[in-house]
């Protein structure tokens, strides 16, 4: 069975500072992973995947992806954040690229003036 | 495309009360998913379907809960004699099996309180 860590809950960070959001994930099988970001009262959306090739993926709104399958982590970092980057993030994997997705807990990022 | 539709979005009912929940995919998607989400929790999975058939359940899927998808366009997930532990989020998704990736898109949720 697979299952995914959020090492933190909570993230408190200055604008325009860098942020690193932490996940950690098991599977016997390789995996497909995912980002996704849920703003205050509206939907889950999709950041960024890793499917296959590149380890690193970018999103367009300044966010990367690292796959380190020796690790088992896929974190999420971002080099100056803002203000309208305060959500919740949530790290997700799939064992296939059609089927269910496990989650992590998610971590709340709160960027301050 | 007019994304991923939920009805209602909130619901509150008392506690051995059914309630039926409405998710309409995008319409060219052919797979459809329920999750559910508990106050400071990430969504867990309960069920997906593929065009009308059911695929896979969750053991998170007691047999109180059902869900259909007849057509294979909407589908609906009802809860029968609702408990308080059954008060949450609940989400649908759907995704394009024929794309890469299969990104699924999320609906804004229903979120039920059972008193």
């Amino acid at each position: 069975a697979q299952s995914v860590t959020q090492l933190d809950s909570q993230v408190p960070v200055f604008e325009e500072a860098p942020v690193e959001l932490r996940c950690n994930y098991s599977s016997s099988v390789s995996v497909y992973l995912f980002w996704y970001v849920q703003y205050p009262n509206q939907g889950l959306q999709l950041l960024l995947k890793y499917l296959s090739g590149s380890t690193l993926v970018e999103s367009i709104n300044g966010f990367e992806a690292e796959f380190n399958k020796s690790q088992t982590s896929f974190h999420l970092r971002k080099p100056s954040v803002h203000i309208s980057d305060t959500a919740e993030y949530f790290c997700a994997v799939s064992e296939d690229a059609g089927n269910m997705l496990t989650f992590g807990g998610g971590t709340r990022l709160m960027v301050k003036p | 495309d007019t994304g991923v539709s939920q009805d209602p979005r909130h619901k509150i009912t008392k506690r051995g009360q059914n309630v039926t929940f409405r998710c309409d995919p995008i319409s060219e998607h052919n797979r459809l998913y329920w999750y559910r989400q508990t106050l400071g929790q990430g969504p867990e999975f309960l069920t997906y379907f593929q065009n009308e058939a059911q695929l896979e359940k969750s053991r998170l899927l007691s047999d109180r809960f059902s869900a259909e998808r007849p057509k294979g366009s909407f589908s609906t997930l009802e809860i029968q004699r609702t408990e308080q532990g059954d008060s949450a989020m609940y989400l649908c998704a759907s995704s394009d099996s024929g794309r890469a990736g299969n990104e699924q898109f999320f609906g804004p949720g229903t979120r039920l309180t059972v008193l």
